[in-house]
């Protein structure tokens, strides 16, 4: 199976800077990736699939991108809403699994 | 709109079996998959499987084979989950999720796009 890995696992950031996470695919997955936002005590909002298409209502400072196997989401200007623990997941074929998460919060 | 809304908490021994349902409003459950995801205390998500709530053969993580199943009853919109031989590591949070694809009914890549609420599966002797 493919494995999902991210990094960091854990970041801190003052309001106003930029985020990056990396989510790593073992093999190939085309731009079969998906960005979850999961906030404490909350189920997960859906914030990116295909690699970069943003869903409809989250905010333009979120955006995502790929190269071959390495997909990055980015958080151009942190906000104190933004603190969550962000997920990654493919959806090529099963098992559709997750990355570990990287945990955000506010330096 | 679309919502899942799930059943509610559950304390198990270890040994027993759990159902959890979920029930889908806001559009026709029979036009996408069904995803089931657990998330244990502090941990990350575990996909556990993926249904087609019109019929056929779920499709379960190698983990789960032989003590999941992922059953529909169409008529009023609800899917099932059922864990049999519940340990303490089975305690977490089970979602359900609608797989939604662009352009395609029962798209095979699907993202999930809508959660249920969640329900707390407790095993404890």
């Amino acid at each position: 199976d493919i494995q999902m890995t991210q990094s960091p696992s854990s970041l801190s950031a003052s309001v106003g800077d930029r985020v990056i996470i990396t989510c790593r695919a073992s093999q190939g997955i085309a731009t079969y990736l998906a960005w979850y936002q999961q906030k404490p005590g909350k189920a997960p909002n859906l914030l990116i699939y295909g690699a970069s298409t943003l869903q409809s209502g989250v905010p333009s400072r979120f955006s995502g991108s790929q190269s071959g196997t390495a997909f990055t989401l980015t958080i151009s200007s942190l906000q104190p809403e933004d603190v969550a623990t962000y997920y990654c997941q493919k959806y090529d074929r099963a098992p559709f699994t997750f990355g570990p998460g990287t945990k955000v919060d506010i330096k | 709109q679309v919502q899942l809304i799930q059943s509610g908490a559950e304390g198990k021994k270890p040994g027993a079996s759990v159902k959890v349902s979920c029930k889908a409003s806001g559009y026709n459950i029979s036009t996408h998959y069904m995803h089931w995801v657990r998330q244990a205390p502090g941990q990350g998500f575990e996909w556990m499987g993926i249904m087609n709530p019109s019929g056929g053969n779920p499709r379960y993580a190698q983990k789960f084979q032989g003590r999941i199943t992922m059953t529909t009853e169409t008529s009023t919109s609800t899917v099932y989950m059922e864990l049999t031989g519940l340990e303490s590591e089975d305690t977490a949070i089970y979602y359900c999720a609608r797989g939604y694809g662009i352009g395609c009914h029962l798209c095979i890549h699907n993202w999930l796009d809508s959660w249920g609420q969640g329900t707390l599966v407790t095993v404890s002797s």
